[in-house]
């Protein structure tokens, strides 16, 4: 089945340092590919995204991710982690299919941040 | 601002009683969704609508029905709401694919059905 991949639903980190979030999806076409954070109670926020091109994109509040397609994979990244970083991570994929694009959530990994 | 409106923002439903969430967006866009939240699930599509007048089944339009009323409007309504429809549900909207392209998400309806 086409899925998307998170592999950690708790992660633990300490204010500083580095982090990775894991995603992989199971499409065979390169999709386009998002990461979302929700912080609790809160909508989803954009962190960044990726079409095609330089396979390590940047986004908004230092976070990175590098597409790997040998990997099927697009994980997350930032070197120093903040406490205002606790959230609630999302990876998702857009398809073209049909005639119309979708979008398909992992199921989310939560991130602690402890001081 | 642009965007996505979604009301009501928070709604309590006695078991077997109807409602219809209610979706509009300033964009232009052409796509429309409905997505619901719950714990340890991620979002999961209900259904969409690629353009007005059409609509289609997500992964779990069981309980569901929608209506893309024209091209700014996309309600979600409930005939007969069940404890298991207790959730965020949230709209989205986008554009065809181009270089801004991206999903425009509304601030959710928290549903509880007791």
């Amino acid at each position: 089945a086409q899925s998307v991949t998170q592999p950690d639903i708790h992660i633990t980190v300490s204010e500083g340092a580095s982090l990775e979030l894991r995603c992989n999806y199971s499409y065979g076409a390169t999709p386009y590919l998002f990461w979302y954070v929700q912080s609790p109670g809160q909508g989803l926020q954009l962190l960044l995204k990726y079409f095609s091109g330089d396979t390590l994109v940047q986004g908004i509040k230092g976070f990175e991710a590098e597409f790997k397609r040998s990997q099927s994979s697009f994980n997350l990244r930032k070197p120093s982690v903040h406490w205002s970083d606790a959230a609630e991570y999302f990876c998702a994929v857009d398809r073209l299919q049909g005639g119309s694009e979708k979008l398909v959530f992992g199921k989310g990994t939560k991130l602690t941040v402890n001081p | 601002n642009a965007g996505v409106t979604q009301t009501p923002k928070f709604q309590v439903l006695k078991t077997g009683q109807s409602m219809t969430l209610q979706c509009a967006q300033d964009m232009n866009h052409n796509s429309m969704y409905w997505y619901r939240q719950d714990p340890g699930m991620g979002l999961r599509l209900i259904y969409y609508s690629a353009s007005e007048g059409t609509t289609d089944k997500g992964e779990v339009p069981n309980g569901y029905n929608v209506s893309r009323l024209n091209k700014r409007e996309f309600s979600l309504r409930l005939e007969s709401a069940a404890p298991s429809q207790t959730s965020v549900y949230f709209c989205a909207s986008t554009s065809d694919r181009g270089p801004n392209y991206g999903y425009t998400f509304g601030s959710g309806t928290r549903l509880t059905v007791v």
